[in-house]
């Protein structure tokens, strides 16, 4: 496809269980974005890859959120153990260059609501 | 945290109408991004301004920035039911390739 896909884009898990969301950014693209929207609210940044290197993890919530891009393509974003606070919408976005500032193409985001 | 915020928060204006939304920041930046979010298309790049210029256009959009004061505003003219959406400013601070954003305007377009 020519944009960003996501899925599932629908996710309900039970408390406690471990989830696992895919981002399938454009090709070619080198930088990979997730951002984690709450409703009513812009998106917070949560990990940066450029290619298959995770450079920036600042923005993941605690020790069970994790993310990989084996091979600079498509990226897993992981979720142990499961909480309430955890329910929102991922977003993945890709970007052309590594520069700060370009353009992101997104995703339609994955729903996680946590039960 | 968000940098930007955007005001206001909602804005309902009949078909034909200018719309005025506006971002205020608070690092400086490289520059700035307007995004429009509807659930139908999810969030998609409408226009970058660099830190260097003041005003940009494309099509119906219109986008100023001012640095002294840290705040940049996105004028729709002829507003279209269509353009109903959330609109949110997106910027790129000096220190690093993130963008962060702010929380959003909801706009309403009456037929």
């Amino acid at each position: 496809g020519a944009g960003v896909s996501q899925s599932p884009r629908y996710k309900v898990a039970k408390r406690g269980q471990d989830v696992a969301l895919r981002c399938d950014p454009i090709s070619g693209h080198v930088s990979l974005f997730w951002y984690q929207q709450a409703l009513g609210q812009g998106p917070e940044f949560l990990t940066y890859f450029q290619n298959e290197a995770q450079l920036d993890k600042s923005g993941l919530p605690s020790d069970r959120f994790f993310a990989e891009r084996p091979e600079g393509s498509v990226s897993t974003l992981k979720i142990q153990r499961t909480q309430q606070e955890d329910s929102a919408v991922y977003l993945c976005a890709s970007s052309l260059v590594s520069a700060g500032g370009a353009e992101a193409f997104f995703g339609q985001g994955t729903r996680l609501t946590v039960v | 945290s968000q940098q930007g915020e955007e005001d206001p928060q909602a804005l309902s204006i009949q078909e034909g109408e200018n719309a005025t939304m506006n971002c205020s920041y608070k690092t400086s930046i490289n520059n700035l991004q307007w995004y429009r979010q509807n659930s139908g298309r999810g969030l998609v790049h409408l226009i970058l301004i660099r830190s260097n210029e003041r005003e940009k256009h494309s099509g119906r959009l219109r986008v100023t920035l001012d640095t002294s004061k840290k705040s940049s505003s996105l004028l729709i003219t002829a507003s279209r039911a269509a353009d109903t959406a959330s609109y949110f400013c997106a910027t790129d601070p000096d220190s690093n390739y993130q963008l962060i954003w702010g929380a959003g305007t909801k706009l309403i377009i009456k037929p």
